[in-house]
């Protein structure tokens, strides 16, 4: 039974690309949050969808920013027009339920570096 | 406003050496506390979930309890494969979200 499974483990754009992360849940699992940890500091939370909604993108820049979790493949985050202070570690979650007495499972995340 | 805030930032620990790690929490409609571990280059880990204050939950070496305010993470006679950064996590249910705090880093030296 494979974990939450990311890809690229590791991610290089130039200022201005688009970056693509991707993010398969366990099996079983349909509920799908994305956190960003910048070196130094917390795990801070993004967007939580499950299976072609956005529950809540609170965490989420407006702007360049966007996320989703179609009926068939993986969760999807995107950052278009990337900056310098987009490099960070972006992990992704799953659970089976919002109440999951053992939270969510998480990937071992996307590195994403700016240059 | 939901806060988390992690004590100490950084543990330095010899071999044996017991220690407890708080997390301070303020969190609207908490349902549940959860404990995580994680390591260099990798997700975060599960370890805990408690629900109440009052309640304590073991695994090996690590204790997790928690107060109305307060979890604490006790570390008896750790060994230096402890070492890791380890992160509190309350879920809101207004919310529906996990919050966590900035972590401890633990390093536990033979």
């Amino acid at each position: 039974n494979a974990g939450v499974m990311q890809n690229p483990r590791h991610l290089v754009r130039r200022r201005g690309q688009e970056a693509r992360l991707r993010c398969s849940p366990m099996k079983g699992h349909s509920h799908v949050y994305w956190y960003r940890q910048l070196p130094e500091e917390g795990l801070k939370f993004m967007v939580y969808l499950q299976k072609e909604n956005i529950i809540d993108e609170s965490g989420m820049p407006k702007e360049r920013f966007s996320a989703e979790f179609p009926k068939e493949g993986p969760s999807i985050l995107r950052i278009q027009q990337v900056v310098r202070g987009d490099s960070a570690a972006y992990f992704c979650a799953s659970s089976t339920d919002s109440d999951s007495p053992y939270g969510y499972t998480f990937g071992s995340g996307t590195r994403l570096t700016v240059v | 406003e939901d806060q988390v805030t992690q004590s100490p930032e950084a543990l330095r620990l010899q071999e044996g050496e017991s220690s407890s790690l708080n997390c301070s929490y303020t969190v609207s409609g908490l349902r549940g506390l959860f404990w995580y571990r994680q390591d260099p280059g990798k997700g975060p880990e599960f370890l805990f979930t408690l629900y109440s204050a009052g309640e304590e939950k073991e695994k090996e070496r690590l204790k997790a309890t928690l107060t109305k305010k307060e979890s604490f993470l006790h570390i008896t006679a750790p060994k230096p494969e402890d070492s890791a950064t380890y992160l509190c996590a309350p879920g809101s249910s207004n919310t529906g979200k996990l919050i966590f705090g900035q972590g401890t880093t633990l390093q536990v030296k033979p």
